[in-house]
């Protein structure tokens, strides 16, 4: 079955530092992968997502992500972080015909000033 | 209205108690979600509609009973709840194809806190 695996529940980095988050999934077929930012008493809002083209997708807020099919991994990345990207991020992967999104347990991001 | 509204934004019940949530999507979407949202836990799928018929139930228990009477609005009624049903209750909705709907973005609701005493 597919499934997603967020490591880190906690990531915490200062101000202006590179921001990695991981992601890796499980799948026997070709997924579509999305990331979700959900800010404290809000719904998650789309960041991004993969749906086969091109493998390094960029999204809002200056984030983007690499698929990497040889590592099964779609890790977000922000090259500088800001306050306002405090919030709990969540990775997801989806299939071509299958409403049935799956998400990972959430990494929650702290930025120090 | 714009977006995903969810109603109420918090709900506080007893176990003995019936009530119901409400979700409306002003997008023009055909597909509609419910989530439950757990401390510490991935998201859960609850339900999914696609052009009002239900399509996933992903073994809910039968005290939470959705309602989608129409493309727009979707509800969950809730009745002899128990303490660990208390979560952040989630509604979503995506454009909805016959095919290809792995592809689609969800549009989430704020979502209604719920707590079972």
């Amino acid at each position: 079955a597919q499934s997603v695996t967020q490591l880190g529940s906690h990531v915490s980095v200062s101000e202006g530092a590179l921001v990695l988050l991981r992601c890796n999934y499980s799948s026997s077929v070709p997924p579509y992968l999305f990331w979700y930012v959900q800010y404290p008493n809000q719904g998650l809002q789309l960041l991004l997502k993969y749906t086969s083209a091109a493998t390094l997708v960029k999204g809002i807020n200056g984030f983007e992500a690499e698929f990497k099919k040889s590592e099964t991994s779609f890790h977000l990345t922000k090259p500088s972080a800001h306050m306002s990207d405090a919030a709990e991020y969540f990775c997801a992967v989806s299939f071509y015909n299958n409403n049935d999104m799956r998400f990972g347990a959430g990494t929650r991001l702290t930025v120090k000033p | 209205e714009t977006g995903v509204t969810q109603t109420p934004r918090h709900l506080v019940m007893g176990m003995t108690n019936k009530k119901s949530l409400k979700c409306e999507q002003h997008l023009g979407h055909n597909a509609m979600y419910w989530y439950k949202q757990s401390a510490k836990k991935p998201l859960e799928l609850m339900f999914v509609y696609n052009f009002k018929e239900q399509t996933e139930n992903n073994s809910v228990p039968s005290r939470f009973s959705p309602e989608c009477p129409n493309s727009s609005h979707l509800f969950l009624h809730l009745h002899t709840l128990q303490p660990e049903d208390s979560a952040l209750y989630l509604c979503a909705s995506s454009q909805g194809t016959s095919g290809g709907a792995g592809t689609d973005t969800q549009y989430f609701g704020p979502g209604t806190r719920l707590t079972v005493l």
